[in-house]
């Protein structure tokens, strides 16, 4: 366990409204990542964060903005959703060491959280 | 374009049989190779792979990767039904940023 919290876990919301998905970890790991998942994809990139107001895109960023204002907080916003952004998005941190917490390089996954835009 | 490509999609098997998972790859920036099983919720951590040849073993799990075929295979020796699950292999550079490229994915289901 990681210590990485995602909220809301589910949300169900219309097309054209704002999102805003939290990442939460306790651990003070520079790089935080944004995935999205989706049947016959895998998990796909979608925003990761290198440090604080560090960001970059991922393979999948058209329609999505983040912002990471403190190390422990990465948030994803759909600043207008729509039916193709129904998905399950999952938040990863990288093992930076190779202590109990993990081995340097393995991304440590939070539990999801399930959108589905009507 | 960076690909990572899992075969089967689907696999059903019985309790005690042993199955190996395909994943080939193709990605600019490669230096290791991940897989990850994923039962209800979050992905979970089995193997990294960096070295070609070299088995990484843990249980009846075991994984070897062909850096000169750009494969990867995970076996599961005498399955159980806790087996079942989604299993995810990711390709890339894990330096820096870490920008990983995750197949599809093997569904493995075991009947008892």
């Amino acid at each position: 366990d990681a210590g990485i919290t995602q909220s809301p876990r589910h949300k169900v919301t219309e097309t054209g409204t704002p999102v805003t998905l939290r990442c939460h970890q306790t651990e003070n790991h520079r790089y935080m990542y944004w995935y999205r998942q989706d049947p016959g994809h895998g998990l796909r990139l979608i925003h990761y964060s290198y440090g604080v107001k560090d960001t970059d895109k991922g393979e999948v960023s058209d329609g999505y903005s983040v912002s990471r204002s403190k190390t422990e907080d990465f948030l994803l916003t759909l600043e207008s959703a729509t039916s193709s952004q129904t998905s399950v998005y999952f938040c990863a941190i990288k093992s930076s060491t190779s202590g109990t917490s993990g081995r340097y390089g393995e991304l440590f996954f939070g539990e999801g959280s399930r959108l589905t835009v009507l | 374009e960076d690909k990572v490509v899992q075969s089967p999609l689907s696999l059903v098997v019985h309790e005690g049989d042993t199955v190996t998972l395909n994943c080939s790859y193709e990605v600019t920036n490669f230096r290791s190779l991940l897989w990850y099983k994923q039962e209800k919720k979050a992905p979970t951590f089995l193997f990294m792979l960096t070295s070609s040849g070299i088995e990484k073993k843990s249980g009846r799990l075991s994984s070897i990767l062909d850096k000169k075929e750009l494969f990867s295979i995970l076996n599961i020796t005498a399955t159980q039904t806790g087996d079942s699950a989604v299993y995810l292999c990711a390709a890339g550079e894990i330096q820096g940023a870490q920008k990983l490229v995750f197949g599809q994915g093997t569904r493995l289901t075991i009947n008892p």
